[in-house]
């Protein structure tokens, strides 16, 4: 089976520009999160998406945005890009609950210059 | 809010040697707990997970034990391995609201020399 897929796998964007990153989950998995890891630390959560609806949102700026697709694939856009922007960002797809596995991609490697 | 303290890094071992990583967390209730490794290059992957007090998680030789008194999921190996060598994030997951998402430690890495 395939497991949660990420593309691109790197990108480097323009100070301003947008970036639109897409994930696709693993086969029945309905909920997608995004997660940004800024080197040397852990990641952090940004979106958790299920059944097409945001369900959280971390703390970071309305520049990101994100939507979940009908076949429960996502989008992760973030627009008028910051230095500060540069990441790695990970999705995550499971089944719902607290105590089931998040089953990571690995990532998209984004360097905005 | 909810948080995950552990072990500063970087943690350089001998083959075969014993292997602790400290974690502690805080939180709310009950949260489920749990170890991601991430390998150079590579996305998270699950190492062990536990989901109530006392449990114990395990896998590949690496253990950890939620205890709920002191609030810690140490990541314990008795005899550690050169393809060991990646970097640790304790992390808790734990309902807010209508979501849940993982909440993350800042990684420790381990490198193991043979």
């Amino acid at each position: 089976d395939a497991g949660v897929t990420q593309s691109p796998t790197h990108l480097i964007k323009t100070r301003g520009q947008h970036v639109t990153l897409r994930c696709s989950p693993i086969s029945g998995h309905k909920s997608v999160s995004w997660y940004q890891q800024v080197l040397g630390q852990g990641p952090q959560f940004i979106f958790q998406y299920y059944e097409k609806e945001e369900r959280g949102r971390g703390n970071f700026p309305d520049r990101f945005s994100a939507r979940q697709f009908p076949n429960y694939s996502s989008e992760l856009n973030v627009n008028a890009l910051l230095l500060g922007d540069s990441a790695l960002y990970l999705c995550a797809s499971s089944f719902e609950g607290v105590n089931t596995e998040a089953f990571f991609g690995q990532g998209t490697r984004l360097t905005v210059v | 809010g909810n948080s995950v303290t552990q072990m500063e890094g970087p943690v350089t071992l001998s083959e075969e040697a014993f292997l602790t990583i400290n974690c502690t967390y805080t939180a709310t209730g009950y949260p489920s707990l749990f170890w991601y490794v991430q390998y150079p290059g590579e996305g998270l992957q699950l190492l062990l997970k536990a989901t109530k007090a006392d449990d114990k998680g395990s896998n590949k030789g690496f253990e950890a034990t939620y205890r709920k008194e002191t609030t810690s999921f140490h990541l314990e190996k008795g005899s550690v391995q050169v393809s060991d060598s990646a970097v640790y994030f304790c992390a808790l997951n734990r309902r807010g609201g209508s979501n849940y998402k993982l909440t993350f430690g800042k990684g420790t890495l381990l490198t193991v020399n043979p």
